[in-house]
């Protein structure tokens, strides 16, 4: 089946600090998301996106649809700690009611 | 909106009970997810419904495993007998479809001893 490496698997930064992920596949996706998960709740949607080279951007996230559709980055700029949490990326390489692969997730973890 | 409803939120049972996790989705959500999550293998995909007919089970880990959703507010997943191996956390999410991504619910954290 289809498969997602996400890297780093974790991550120690100081606050302010700029973050960067990413997810490789080893097949085509036409959608990739980005999610977030708190301790304790489900992954929440931070980024969708849609199009090969696609830079999209929510306040201090920006994440981008490689151009050859088989990875993805998730930046976060001058990093707080409420950013503490797991950061999955997700893909979907059929029609929009498929399922999402998921990558293993990156943990991100802030020191003050 | 309450968003996606799971229940219960934990669940301890014994190897070889039945166990029924329940989910319901977000009104006028017309696609639902289950989904388990464990340190090892992360995110799996077990099955999916569209339009409350099941769609792809292929992720559904043996027979002991079964889903059902009777309407669009309502679905159930069913492990009977539990072992185990079977502890993780089942989330359940519902979308719209056309690539919008889920909306998760808060997980079902299931142990079997």
């Amino acid at each position: 089946g289809q498969q997602l490496n996400q890297s780093p698997q974790s991550m120690f930064i100081q606050e302010g600090e700029d973050v960067s992920m990413n997810c490789t596949s080893s097949s085509i996706f036409n959608t990739w998301l980005w999610y977030k998960q708190d301790p304790g709740e489900g992954p929440v949607l931070l980024i969708a996106l849609y199009k090969a080279g696609e830079l999209t951007s929510n306040g201090r996230l920006t994440a981008q649809f490689g151009i050859t559709r088989k990875d993805s980055f998730l930046n976060i700029s001058a990093s707080i700690p409420s950013d503490v949490g797991i950061y999955f990326c997700a893909g979907r390489s059929g029609g929009g009611a498929d399922g999402l692969t998921f990558g293993k997730g990156t943990h991100l973890i802030i020191q003050p | 909106d309450a968003g996606v409803i799971q229940s219960p939120r934990h669940e301890v049972t014994e190897m070889g009970q039945e166990v029924t996790l329940r989910c319901k989705p977000i009104s006028g959500h017309n696609s639902l997810f289950w989904y388990r999550q464990t340190m090892m293998r992360g995110l799996e995909l077990l099955i999916y419904f569209n339009n409350n007919v099941p769609i792809d089970d292929s992720g559904m880990p043996e027979d002991r495993f079964s889903a059902k959703m009777p309407n669009a507010s309502f679905s159930t997943l069913k492990i009977q007998p539990s072992e185990p191996r079977d502890s993780a956390v089942y989330f359940c999410a519902s979308s719209l479809g056309g690539g919008d991504g889920y909306t998760f619910g808060s997980g079902t954290r299931l142990t079997v001893v």
